[in-house]
């Protein structure tokens, strides 16, 4: 079974231009979660979907924003970008169901290491 | 305010002796507890969880232990081996009961296990 795949791995920007990551999940998997980490504040909760639908949002800007497709892919969007976006932008895809063993046993993609010049 | 402390941002061990990461949190409404492991250029991959029901949770070399009063997770890997160098990361999750995914992480510790 493919893993978590992300485009992509690498994306230089200039300050105040755009950018759109795609996350593709594991097969069946319905659930995806976006994290930022940097290296002063960790990994950071950006946002999940499910069901095409926002189901959680962290502490972030309205310029980073989310998607999900009815094939389970997710998009992120950060605008208007700043330095201090730069970042390795982690995906995180989840089955949703029931079962202590594997409750919110994310699955991660290696990311897509954004630099902001 | 972080809610998930990893005070220790490195640690060195021996091979073939135990390693033991530390995590501390502070939200009481943290259902559930994760550890994650990294290497470079990778994404975190999945190592073994804990339910606050439970104070320990067994898995091959791998052992967590939740102390729920103290607020407090530990990670113990016995026998350590080379190959278990990476960052380490501590995760917590509410039990939110709509079977939601957000995680809050700790900075991570980096182990390095000396052959």
């Amino acid at each position: 079974k493919a893993g978590v795949t992300q485009t992509p791995r690498y994306l230089i920007k200039t300050r105040g231009q755009q950018v759109t990551l795609s996350c593709s999940p594991i097969s069946g998997h319905r659930s995806v979660s976006w994290y930022q980490q940097t290296p002063g504040q960790g990994l950071q909760f950006l946002f999940e979907y499910f069901s095409e639908t926002q189901r959680n949002k962290g502490n972030f800007p309205g310029r980073f924003s989310g998607r999900q497709f009815s094939n389970s892919r997710s998009e992120m969007n950060v605008s208007t970008l700043e330095l201090g976006d730069s970042a390795l932008y982690l995906c995180a895809s989840s089955l949703e169901g029931s079962g202590s063993n594997t409750y919110n046993e994310q699955f991660f993609g290696p990311g897509t290491r954004l630099t902001v010049l | 305010d972080q809610q998930v402390k990893q005070n220790s941002p490195s640690l060195s061990v021996q091979e073939g002796r135990i390693s033991i990461l530390n995590c501390d949190y502070t939200n009481s409404m943290f259902d559930y507890f994760l550890w994650y492991k990294k290497y470079p250029a990778e994404g975190p991959t999945f190592l073994i969880s804990i339910s606050s029901i439970k104070d320990k949770n067994e898995d091959g070399r791998f052992t967590v232990f939740l102390n729920k009063s103290a607020k407090h997770l530990s990670l113990h890997i016995v026998p350590s081996q080379p190959g278990d160098s990476a960052v380490y990361f501590c995760a917590a999750s509410p039990d939110s009961g709509a079977g939601s995914y957000q995680l809050t992480f700790g900075k991570g510790t980096k182990l390095s296990v000396i052959p």
